[in-house]
């Protein structure tokens, strides 16, 4: 089946740790997108990739990194500059804006700190 | 002004009945528009996109479009509990790269 796998469901980072949250897909897709939402709020983009080694900041990206080594991957780091992390990760990929550009999500990353 | 808002509920109404959620928008450039359902700790899914002004339905959903108003709606009809979910309305912004802006969503509760 098609679809956007993120790993792990839930984490939980300690002080001055850095975690990684990954986001696999295989929809093919070129754009892909890392989402932030807490609650009662909308999603807040963190960065976005339109193609392999090629990444932009988003409305939020400090305290975060990411890298994109290939078509299918899209990791997100959330480092500890970053000093509020608990919130749901979401990540998503598109298809070309001449195709609407309907997102579609993985299941999400439930981040909380310990 | 943010660029996508919606009331943030909740929206309560019986079961059958028509749900209406209604959303405004700053960016009058937009053209592409969505609506995505998110379930309690689930990650949003679409439901409906529109893109051309008037009405587009799909079973028991109708989203409606107004450019010139920059308002966009859903209504759900004869509406169930598993209807019950919070509502998010996206637009596609014109910009170098496909930035779609979420609005905060609003809550639906149908009671039975």
């Amino acid at each position: 089946d098609g679809g956007i796998t993120q790993s792990p469901k839930y984490l939980f980072r300690k002080e001055g740790q850095n975690v990684t949250l990954s986001c696999e897909q295989n929809l093919n897709h070129d754009a892909m997108y890392w989402y932030r939402q807490d609650p009662g709020q909308g999603l807040r983009l963190i960065y976005y990739s339109q193609i392999v080694n090629d990444f932009q900041k988003g409305d939020i990206a400090e305290g975060y990194s990411v890298s994109r080594e290939k078509k299918e991957s899209f990791p997100l780091t959330v480092t500890s500059a970053q000093k509020n992390p608990t919130a749901f990760y979401l990540c998503a990929s598109s298809v070309p804006r001449g195709f609407g550009n309907i997102q579609y999500f993985g299941a999400g990353t439930r981040l909380s700190v310990l | 002004q943010k660029e996508v808002e919606q009331n943030s509920g909740p929206l309560s109404v019986p079961e059958g009945a028509i749900a209406s959620l209604n959303c405004t928008y700053s960016d009058r450039g937009s053209q592409s528009f969505f609506w995505y359902r998110q379930y309690s700790g689930k990650s949003p899914e679409l439901i409906m996109s529109i893109y051309s002004n008037g009405d587009k339905e799909d079973g028991r959903f109708t989203a409606q479009l107004n450019k010139a108003s920059q308002y966009v709606s859903l209504l759900i009809r004869d509406s169930q509990p598993s209807d019950s979910a919070t509502y998010l309305c996206a637009l596609l912004m014109k910009t170098s790269y496909d930035k779609v802006i979420f609005g905060p969503g609003t809550s639906l509760s149908v009671i039975p």
